[in-house]
């Protein structure tokens, strides 16, 4: 059974960009979740997925976003880059159990804004 | 904000001596779960206590849950030097439909076993 993919694994932006990052969950998970992990701020909540519905956003300003196709896969976007947002984004999916959600990670994409 | 907050930061012991952290959390939970990464790689999931649970068990890994003090720990026996990675507890808060649909993580303990 296929992991959870992440593309791309690493890039470079300058800031201004935009940049758009894939995530595609294990075969059956529906929902999926997005992280930012940095040193500093350790694992922030982005936002989570199900059937194409945002279910919860973390607090993260309107430059952050993303959206679920009907196949479950998922992309996050960040328009206007600033250099805090060099990080790495975790992308995770899940089997909706009541009580407990376990997330399977992705090995995440690194950014690096310049 | 962060939900968990794991204490030591980081912790160095030796192969084959016993790992302890600890996390505190503030709200109500319907689980508590630890998960373990290497550098710079995404998180593993290594167990899930619930929040009527006391204690529960995984090969060398004992996790112990205190509603009433809001607090977990995790201990790894007989340690390995393949244990070296950061370890993040991670809270499944209850929301008003029984789950917010996300967990919140710690900043984790960074455990360092020596050879």
């Amino acid at each position: 059974k296929a992991g959870v993919t992440q593309t791309p694994r690493y890039l470079i932006k300058t800031r201004g960009q935009q940049v758009t990052l894939s995530c595609s969950p294990i075969s059956g998970h529906r929902s999926v979740s997005w992280y930012q992990q940095t040193p500093g701020q350790g694992l922030q909540f982005l936002f989570e997925y199900f059937s194409e519905t945002q279910r919860n956003k973390g607090n993260f300003p309107g430059r952050f976003s993303g959206r679920q196709f009907s196949n479950s896969r998922s992309e996050m976007n960040v328009s206007t880059l600033e250099l805090g947002d060099s990080a790495l984004y975790l992308c995770a999916s899940s089997l909706v159990v009541p009580g407990a959600n376990v997330l399977t990670f992705g090995a995440g994409s690194r950014l690096t804004v310049l | 904000s962060q939900q968990g907050e794991e204490d030591p930061q980081a912790l160095s012991i030796q192969e084959g001596e016993n790992a302890t952290m600890n996390c505190s959390y503030k709200t109500s939970i319907n689980n508590l779960q630890w998960y373990r990464q290497n550098s710079g790689r995404g998180l593993v999931h290594l167990i899930l206590i619930r929040s009527n649970e006391r204690e529960k068990h995984s090969g060398r890994l004992r996790v112990t849950l205190d509603t009433s003090k809001k607090s977990s720990s995790l201990l790894i026996t007989a340690s390995r030097a393949a244990d070296t990675a950061s370890y993040f507890c991670a809270t499944d808060a209850r929301g008003s439909g029984g789950s917010n649909y996300k967990l919140t993580f710690g900043k984790g303990t960074l455990l360092t076993v020596n050879p």
